[in-house]
């Protein structure tokens, strides 16, 4: 099935650092989701956006729906330990299932 | 709490045997979802459901069942003709984009690790 490129793939930061990953799809999308997982847990919603240029933010954790709806950001500010994990983003659209990222891994650096 | 519930949260299995895992929500979502994640690889959609005694295919549903007799339970059985059955596995639900006006949000269980010995 379609799969929807995700990048970095992975990165390191120092904490205290802002974050940067993206999302893009050659569809457009009704609903853009951001994900985090844990080792071993399962994923956990961090921000659902439903409107073409929508910016919502979840304490530290901002995401903007793209105005094309092909493309999605997640923004975190100043780093913690605790943000470690991977980010998975996905996409869904009226009459189809969701898609999902090959998600980015963040390793922070104390 | 409302939320989505898996068990057991380890399952280790004998080749040549089915397992049933569990996938309990309380969410009242009509919709429920098994995925596949394997080390390094995304999410793959194994069957999925829109509506109570009714459920498709998804992308690798091959070597696996699943039931949908109840709105609340979605159990998957992996049976011994799947090949490599070692995963880890997500359960999901969701609204139903149809009944929001053209949204919809996808909730996730804390998974079922299952290991062929």
């Amino acid at each position: 099935g379609q799969q929807l490129n995700q990048s970095p793939q992975s990165m390191f930061i120092q904490e205290g650092e802002d974050v940067s990953m993206n999302c893009t799809s050659s569809s457009i999308f009704n609903t853009w989701l951001w994900y985090k997982q844990d080792p071993g847990e399962g994923p956990v919603l961090l921000i659902a956006l439903y409107k073409a240029g929508e910016l919502t933010s979840n304490g530290r954790l901002t995401a903007q729906f793209g105005i094309t709806r092909k493309d999605s950001f997640l923004n975190i500010s100043a780093s913690i330990p605790s943000d470690v994990g991977i980010y998975f983003c996905a996409g869904w659209k009226y009459g189809q299932n969701f898609v999902f990222g090959p998600g980015t891994r963040l390793s922070v650096l104390p | 709490d409302g939320g989505i519930t898996q068990s057991p949260k380890y399952l280790f299995r004998k080749e040549g045997q089915n397992v049933t895992l569990s996938c309990e929500q309380n969410l009242n979502h009509d919709a429920m979802y098994w995925y596949r994640q394997d080390p390094g690889q995304g999410l793959r959609l194994i069957y999925y459901s829109q509506i109570v005694n009714d459920f498709q295919k998804g992308d690798i549903a091959e070597g696996y069942s699943v039931s949908r007799e109840k709105k609340e339970s979605f159990p998957l059985t992996v049976t011994s003709a799947q090949k490599n059955p070692t995963a880890f596995y997500l359960c999901a639900s969701s609204i139903r984009g149809d009944r929001t006006g053209g949204r919809d949000t996808q909730y996730f269980g804390p998974g079922t690790r299952l290991t062929v010995l």
